[in-house]
Parts: structure tokens; sequence; C-alpha cells
């Protein structure tokens, strides 16, 4: 498939263990973002890469949030010690446009479920 | 401060009405507006969007009113039918900063029933 491919689909994790996020991108997007969507709630931004420059930390809400994009494409957003106010769908999107262009059309991906006990 | 405000939170609709759902934003510096389309389990996916150069853009039977002087916008599903059930997020952004972080609504979630 050409689509946003995220995994796990569904985690589950005890209060104060790691998790790591994956995203893989529609291939040669050029940004990638991060939304976080509570149970009943909009996406809310986390984060923002192009390429593998992070641009846009601002949403992140803790030190315990950290993303990466070491080579331009595939995506991590690790969790450390998670809580559980952490319970959420995390959302991967990308699009083919870069900073300085108007971003346009977002390709979400189906999400990674994150359930912490 | 929810710089985009959705209403209502839910609507039910028979097939072949008119479902109307509305959103109201803040930023004057907002200069996009799409709405998103979300079934259970899937990520949003792009429905329709619009520019604040225009008062009205349509796209097959989903239409988006925009109204810029009261920094509203809204979103008419003609001849809605079961398929359409789904939750609709409006949004905005603005490309000031070079790239557009989406600002949603907390999303209405559409019944449509036979």
């Amino acid at each position: 498939g050409a689509g946003v491919s995220q995994s796990p689909r569904y985690k589950v994790a005890k209060r104060g263990q790691d998790v790591a996020l994956r995203c893989d991108p529609i291939s040669g997007h050029v940004s990638l973002f991060w939304y976080q969507q509570a149970l009943g709630q909009g996406p809310e931004f986390l984060t923002y890469f192009q390429n593998e420059a992070q641009l846009d930390k601002s949403g992140l809400p803790s030190d315990r949030f950290f993303a990466e994009r070491p080579e331009g494409s595939v995506s991590t957003l690790k969790i450390q010690r998670t809580q559980q106010e952490d319970s959420a769908v995390y959302l991967c999107a990308s699009s083919p446009r870069g900073a300085g262009q108007h971003t346009g059309e977002l390709f979400f991906g189906e999400g990674s479920r994150l359930t912490v006990l | 401060q929810q710089q985009v405000k959705q209403s209502p939170q839910s609507l039910i609709v028979q097939k072949g009405g008119i479902p109307i759902i509305n959103c109201a934003y803040e930023n004057t510096a907002f200069d996009y507006f799409p709405w998103y389309q979300q079934f259970p389990g899937k990520g949003p996916a792009l429905l329709i969007a619009i520019r604040p150069d225009v008062s009205e853009k349509k796209e097959g039977r989903f239409t988006i009113s925009f109204n810029k002087s009261a920094k509203q916008f809204s979103l008419h599903i003609m001849d809605s039918q079961p398929g359409d059930s789904a939750t609709y997020f409006c949004a905005a952004s603005t490309g000031r900063s070079g790239y557009s972080t989406l600002t949603f609504g907390k999303g209405t979630m559409l019944l449509v029933s036979p």
C-alpha cells in the first residue's frame, strides 16, 4: 500500500514503562507530523519534521515525549515513563510539501492506540 | 484557549437530509480551512478545503460556506447517505510559519439513518 503506515496499531503499557511508536510516511513525503487524539476529541499537534530536521516540537506535552526521524523517512515517537494521561491514539501524517510551502492536505495513518494501565 | 470551536457535538439526520456542521475560529492569521472525515479505527482523511478568498466551495455533495467577517465556516452535506456516518472535524492553519500546523475542532459525530 502507498499510505502512511503506523505500528503497533495497539499498545498496552503499564504505568512507568517506555513505549516507541513507529511511522512509515508515504515515500518521498518531505513533511511529517505527529498528532495526539484523546477519546472523543480532535487531533492535537505534537511535533513537525521536514526531512530529518525537527522544526517544531511545541506540542510535546512533557520532556517524557521524544520524536526522531534520523534519515528523513521513518519516524519514531518515544514516550518515557508512561502515565495514564498518555492514553490516546497517536496519529502520524505526512505531506509532499515542505517548510516554505503551505502544507495543504495531510495524509494520516490509522494511528497507534496507546492504553496505559 | 480553543482556537477552533465546532458544533454540534453530534447530529442525527435521515437519509436524504442536509446536515450542517459549524465552526468558528479566533486567529485571523488562519488562511486554510479544511474538513476531515474520520471513520472508526481509521485516520482522518481530507474531505474538502477552502481558503478565505472565496465564500463557498462545492465538491460533489459537500459544500463549505465561509464568512470571513464573522470568522465562521460550515460544512453542508447534500442528499446525505448512511455511508456518510462518521466523525467530521473542521480545522484551520496558517502558512505564515512556512508549514501548516492544523488546529482541529473537537469533532461532530454524524449518524445518517436509513
